[in-house]
């Protein structure tokens, strides 16, 4: 199985800062990677796909980049519904994995 | 709108077998596979298995083979999820989610948690 190393695991940041949160696949999986934004109690919302495709109603402040085995996912202006938990996923191949998630809370 | 209802919370002893539901809706049933996906309180997401609603064919994470039976009704478009066996470490929250192509999850339901009491 492919694993996701996601770093860091917990990230403490202001409204308004830029944060950027890694995840490194064990073998390349190319663009086939899928970010999701969890929040307590609720069920992970996707939001970009293919490493880099914003979803639809997604804010313009999201972006994901990378290939291969190293992704990143930005947020350029936090604001305060972004404070969440935030997955990646490889798409690549079967089965489906997870990285272990970037908790994002209030400094 | 694509929709996924999930059954309520259930609390059941160690040893003994949980079948959840997934009701779908607003979209063609037969043209999607659907996953399940678990959380154990304060962890990430671990992937259980799939089926296939055209064919029902299925598929289960290895760690779980022999314990996870994934069924579906045309009739009502629900997806179950029957997991036997459970022991405590299976306390968790259960997801249901849409594959709208190639394991990319566009749909989720809203979750079921399952407590396991020894």
């Amino acid at each position: 199985d492919i694993q996701l190393t996601q770093s860091p695991s917990f990230l403490s940041a202001s409204v308004g800062d830029r944060v950027t949160m890694t995840c490194r696949a064990s073998q390349g999986i190319s663009l086939y990677l899928a970010w999701y934004q969890q929040k307590p109690g609720k069920a992970p919302k996707l939001l970009i796909s293919a490493a880099s495709t914003l979803q639809g109603g997604v804010p313009s402040r999201f972006s994901g980049s990378g290939s291969g085995t190293e992704f990143t996912l930005t947020i350029s202006s936090l604001q305060p519904e972004d404070f969440a938990s935030y997955y990646c996923q490889q798409l690549q191949s079967y089965p489906p994995t997870f990285g272990g998630g970037t908790k994002v809370e209030i400094k | 709108q694509v929709q996924l209802v999930q059954s309520g919370t259930e609390v059941k002893e160690s040893g003994a077998s949980v079948k959840l539901s997934c009701k779908t809706s607003g979209y063609i049933f037969t043209t999607y596979s659907v996953h399940w996906v678990r959380q154990a309180p304060g962890q990430g997401l671990e992937w259980m298995g799939l089926i296939s609603p055209s064919d029902g064919s299925r598929s289960n994470a290895q760690n779980l083979q022999g314990r996870v039976t994934l069924t579906r009704d045309l009739s009502s478009t629900t997806v179950y999820m029957e997991l036997s066996s459970l022991r405590s470490e299976d306390t968790a929250m259960y997801f249901c989610a849409r594959d709208f192509g190639n394991y990319i999850f566009d749909n989720w339901g809203q979750g079921t948690l399952v407590t396991v009491s020894s």
